[in-house]
């Protein structure tokens, strides 16, 4: 089974912190993803990577960084805090074949509350 | 531009009901992928199904079957006899296919279950 792991399910920080999410995935994928879900506005891709140390930015990436150093590890940055990022975030991952659509596969999510 | 529209917020029935979810798209592709996930309570989103813009075939799986209709735009989800464990958000989501690995999600629908 695939599995991807977030290093907390809950997270409180204070406005102004740096902030690191950590994901990893455990089935050689290609592909790591990190979103947002808010409520009412469903999930928005923050950044993408499609191998080691590539990046593009998703939908909304102000406020946020990405760090690729291994295949199976895909970090979340934020520079610095603000209460507006409280929300939940989710990393996924996908085989990177090309032309060829495979389905994410999620982590469990991070709950980060901006204080 | 591409869009996913789930226009409902939030369903509840009775076990054993019948409900269906809908999902309409919007996309400038001739080919393109969509598909529903699962967020149980616990918050990791499962893969349920996906779909080419080339196969218009109804799918069904045990109690789930999906209605995809190329004329209207939509991708409908149905649970027949529907369950307590079947509570939890759906999502929609869309890929075109020069833009593979990106998912373009809807909103969710949160169905809740009653005993």
């Amino acid at each position: 089974d695939v599995k991807v792991t977030q290093s907390s399910r809950y997270l409180v920080k204070r406005t102004g912190e740096k902030v690191f999410l950590e994901c990893v995935q455990d089935m050689d994928h290609e592909n790591m993803f990190w979103y947002r879900q808010d409520p009412g506005l469903g999930l928005r891709l923050i950044y993408f990577s499609y191998d080691v140390k590539m990046k593009e930015k998703g939908d909304i990436p102000e406020g946020y960084s990405v760090s690729r150093e291994k295949k199976e590890r895909f970090s979340l940055i934020l520079e610095s805090a603000s209460t507006n990022q409280t929300s939940m975030y989710l990393c996924a991952s996908s085989f990177g074949q090309s032309k060829i659509l495979n389905e994410q596969f999620f982590g469990p999510g991070t709950r980060l509350t901006v204080l | 531009a591409q869009k996913v529209t789930q226009a409902q917020t939030e369903i509840s029935v009775v076990e054993k009901e019948d409900v269906t979810l809908d999902c309409v798209y919007e996309t400038r592709d001739t080919t393109y992928y969509l598909f529903w996930y699962k967020q149980p309570p616990s918050g990791e989103l499962v893969f349920l199904i996906r779909r080419n813009s080339f196969d218009e075939q109804n799918e069904i799986s045990g109690r789930y079957s999906w209605n995809f209709q190329k004329s209207t735009s939509s991708f409908n989800f149905t649970i027949t006899a529907s369950q307590v464990v079947d509570s939890a958000v759906y999502f929609c989501a869309l890929s075109e296919v020069y833009n593979t690995d990106k998912l373009i999600f809807g909103t969710g629908t949160r169905l809740q279950v009653f005993p």
